[in-house]
Formats: C-alpha cells, sequence, structure tokens
C-alpha cells in the first residue's frame, strides 16, 4: 500500500541545536517533495520544495535532503529557536498525477529556552 | 495583496442541517483547492478546480459534498444533511495554476472549524 510516514512522537529540543525532522514514504515515485509549517488555529504555510532530481536543498537555517534510494526526505532547522514550534509536514506529488499533494501527518516539533 | 480568507472562521450546527463554508482565493490564482483537516489525521483532499476545466472531485466523501468556484474566483463548499463524523477543520488553498504548476506551492486559508452536535 501506498505510506507517507513522518514522526509521530513530538521532537524537543534545546534552543541552538539542530532539528531533524524525517519523512518517509512507501511505493510513490514523488516527481517531487514540499515541506510545510503549521502552527495551531492556522492553515500550512510553504517553507521548501525539493525534485526529484535535487539531492538537497537550503533556504537559510533550513536544509531539506532528498534520497530516492532511501525513500526519504530529511528536513533540518539550525540553530533553532523557540519560534521555531510548530507542526511540520512533508507532502509529496507522485509522479503522473501531479495535481494532488499526498500529506503526511506532521511532526510536532518544540524547541525549548 | 490579501491571502487566503475563508469564513466563518467557526461554525457549530446540528445533525442534518446544511452549512456552506467560503473560501476567497489569492487574486490571479486559477487553481483552489479544498481539504479537511481532522484532529489527528493527515491533511484529506477534497476537491480541486483548475481554471475552466472539470473540477476534481475524486476526495469528496460521500455524495453529501458538493462545491462550486463562480466566477473563477469565490469557491463555496456545501454539506448538506451533516453528521457528526463531518466535525473537523475544512481548508482552502489556492496556486497560480501556470503552466509547469506541478512544482506550485499553495497558499492556505486560516480553515473554518465546523463542529456538529
Amino acid at each position: 500500500s501506498q505510506k507517507i510516514e513522518q514522526n509521530s512522537e513530538a521532537l524537543n529540543i534545546q534552543e541552538g541545536k539542530t532539528a531533524t525532522l524525517t519523512c518517509n514514504y512507501t511505493n510513490y515515485s514523488p516527481a517531487y517533495l514540499q515541506w510545510y509549517r503549521q502552527d495551531p488555529g492556522r492553515g500550512p504555510v510553504f517553507l521548501l520544495l525539493i525534485r526529484e532530481n535535487e539531492k538537497e536543498k537550503r533556504k537559510e537555517r533550513l536544509k531539506v535532503t532528498f534520497d530516492t534510494t532511501l525513500k526519504q526526505s530529511l528536513f533540518h532547522i539550525t540553530a533553532s529557536q523557540p519560534a521555531d514550534s510548530a507542526t511540520y509536514l512533508c507532502a509529496l506529488v507522485n509522479a503522473g498525477n501531479n495535481r494532488k499533494l499526498i500529506w503526511g501527518l506532521g511532526t510536532s516539533l518544540a524547541v525549548n529556552p | 495583496g490579501a491571502g487566503v480568507s475563508q469564513s466563518p472562521s467557526n461554525k457549530v450546527t446540528e445533525k442534518g442541517k446544511d452549512v456552506e463554508l467560503r473560501c476567497d482565493p489569492i487574486s490571479g490564482h486559477t487553481a483552489l483547492y479544498w481539504y479537511r483537516q481532522s484532529l489527528g489525521q493527515g491533511l484529506e483532499f477534497l476537491i480541486y478546480f483548475q481554471g475552466n476545466s472539470a473540477p476534481d472531485k475524486s476526495g469528496l466523501p460521500s455524495d453529501r459534498f458538493s462545491a462550486e468556484r463562480t466566477g473563477g474566483s469565490v469557491s463555496t463548499l456545501t454539506i448538506q444533511r451533516t453528521q457528526q463524523e463531518d466535525s473537523a477543520v475544512y481548508l482552502c488553498a489556492s496556486s497560480l495554476g501556470a503552466a509547469g504548476y506541478y512544482q506550485e506551492t499553495q497558499y492556505f486559508g486560516p480553515g473554518t472549524r465546523l463542529l456538529v452536535l
């Protein structure tokens, strides 16, 4: 069956450390993968997109990697801050069905001061 | 320059009643999506509009759910004869819908929190 999985357990880290969130998928061939941030009571906000032929993408303190062999994307926040506390969602578009994003359940991140 | 707006922000209704949820996408965005998000669940795709093309209704959970998009802009999601399991946050998103849109990002509204008693 097709699955997209993120760590269900909340991640708690200390301010200044690097947070690493995981997104694994099964039986998909993603054309690209996106990461979004969602705060309580709000809709998701786009952060980064990485294509199937890209290994890594960076934006300020954020870094995304994409390993199609491992079928995994990692999302890193360096020098984390309490304001980074939120739920982070990964979403992919399967090749051949490029209109529909398939979403993970998200991982909750708490950055402690 | 406003973002995606949705109304109402909260809706409480009784089982069996009909409800209408509204979405105003970003001006110029031709693609519009409706999702449902329940507690502890991921985003569930409901319906997708792209320009003048026939909408992709493949995510609508039952025939009690319908959506319209008038004039290529505002969209209304209607739930008839609401059931308690319809309680969720209903999110609307829009995107440019331009050529090569498969790389597009989606811009979300704040959602409508629906509670069916």
